[in-house]
């Protein structure tokens, strides 16, 4: 069975300063990974996904991902936050081959002047 | 920009109520998905379509229903609302079959069942 744990319920960060958001998975076969980003009232867009090759994965917004086997991981980064990136962040990984996304439960980011 | 609505954005119902959550997607895509969301958990997938008459329950047990008559529209329906089914509700499509295509998402309904 396929689990995701976002290590963060709650990451507060003034603005301009670096932020991680972690993630792990569980998965006993070769999984695809995402990030999905939901801001207020709003439904989930797509950050950036992991399919295969270079394990650095650049997405929207100057947002970028690690994808690490060894350690199941694939944290979220970036170098400088803005207020307008306060918004709640899934981490998600496909499920075998239905191809359905499991969620994990989210990290609140929110960004402080 | 993703081209799929859900409709209502907010509704609050009496219990005993029969409700439908509309959801309609201009892509042209085949799978479609239901997910429940409540704060400070996990989207829990309800219901899922591969296509046309084709619908299957997700993880989390739902007294729902869906339909996929058409490809564009996923309704679910609730025969009966209670308070337990007070939750945000999100549609989601994505193309065909394929492990590594993106979901698109509705905007969601926010359910309360007073």
């Amino acid at each position: 069975a396929q689990s995701v744990t976002q290590l963060d319920s709650q990451v507060p960060v003034f603005e301009e300063a670096p932020v991680e958001l972690r993630c792990n998975y569980s998965s006993s076969v070769s999984v695809y990974l995402f990030w999905y980003v939901q801001y207020p009232n709003q439904g989930l867009q797509l950050l950036l996904k992991y399919l295969s090759g270079s394990t650095l994965v650049k997405g929207i917004n100057g947002f970028e991902a690690e994808f690490n086997k060894s350690q199941t991981s694939f944290h979220l980064r970036k170098p400088s936050v803005h207020i307008s990136d306060t918004a709640e962040y899934f981490c998600a990984v496909t499920r075998g081959s239905q191809g359905n996304l499991i969620f994990g439960k989210g990290t609140k980011l929110s960004v402080k002047p | 920009e993703a081209d799929i609505y859900q409709t209502p954005r907010y509704l609050v119902i009496g219990t005993g109520k029969k409700i439908t959550l509309e959801c309609s997607q201009t892509m042209g895509h085949d799978k479609m998905y239901w997910y429940q969301q409540d704060p400070g958990m996990e989207l829990h997938l309800i219901h899922y379509s591969y296509g046309v008459n084709s619908t299957e329950k997700g993880d989390l047990s739902s007294e729902s229903t869906v339909s996929r008559i058409r490809t564009e529209h996923f309704p679910l329906t609730l025969e009966s609302a209670r308070p337990s089914h007070t939750s945000q509700y999100l549609c989601a499509s994505s193309e065909g079959d394929a492990l590594n295509t993106e979901a698109f998402f509705g905007q969601g309904t926010r359910l309360t069942v007073v």
